[in-house]
């Protein structure tokens, strides 16, 4: 089945550097991808719509310079935390959707653990 | 807007019962509703998910979920308990108009299974 490489899987920075977390579809072409933050024992909050070859469509109250996204190619999108802050700990994960002439499939990343000190 | 509420943080069962794991939607245009199921260090797979025809949906793994509009529910259950189905589900709401894209999670039930 279709599958959808999150990396890294966690990691650890501190206050005020720059984080890249990559989303890669490894079997399809997705020229949308999304990312999701989720807090401890709460839901996915959906931040943003990647769009392959355009600009990133954000929801309500996300901070798009705070939060960069790339989407260069087909199989890759990246998402940016620019200097981070504690209160950007966070589960993040991504999903990318495969266009198919018959059916339309979600398909997510693993998750990246974002630890901020 | 849409939104959904999953009954219970953690749900224990014996293994070989019955599971019964408990969503509620609230949407004011006809939805899609979606279970995932997330495994340890996994992401998410899509267990089932109902598009307004039959209202009982089968998934996979023997999971079945029924939408009942007059309750605005759309529980996930599975007649016998496995000890392999030990994980965090989600239920999620879309727009019919959006499809597949812009899903609204719940916040998520830890299912043990007990020997």
């Amino acid at each position: 089945g279709a599958v959808v490489s999150q990396h890294p899987s966690w990691v650890i920075c501190k206050s005020g550097t720059s984080v890249k977390i990559e989303c890669r579809s490894l079997d399809f072409q997705a020229t949308t991808m999304f990312w999701y933050r989720q807090f401890p024992k709460q839901s996915l909050m959906l931040m943003a719509t990647s769009n392959e070859g355009s600009k990133a469509t954000y929801e309500q109250g996300v901070e798009k310079d705070k939060f960069l996204i790339n989407h260069a190619s087909l199989t890759l999108s990246t998402l940016t935390v620019t200097s981070a802050h504690p209160e950007d700990s966070s589960f993040y994960i991504c999903s990318a959707r495969e266009d198919t002439a018959t059916n339309e499939k979600l398909f997510f990343g693993s998750g990246t653990q974002l630890s901020v000190l | 807007a849409q939104s959904v509420t999953q009954l219970g943080s953690h749900v224990s069962v014996s293994e070989g019962a019955l599971v019964l794991l408990r969503c509620n939607y609230s949407s004011s245009v006809p939805p899609y509703l979606f279970w995932y199921v997330q495994y340890p260090n996994q992401g998410l797979q899509l267990l089932l998910k109902y598009t307004s025809a039959a209202t009982l949906v089968k998934g996979i793994n023997g999971f079945e979920a029924e939408f009942k509009k007059s309750e605005t529910s759309f529980h996930l259950t599975k007649p016998s308990a496995h000890m392999s189905d030990a994980a965090e589900y989600f239920c999620a709401v879309s727009d019919i108009g959006q499809g597949a894209q812009k899903l609204v999670f719940g916040q998520g039930t830890r299912l043990t299974i007990n020997p």
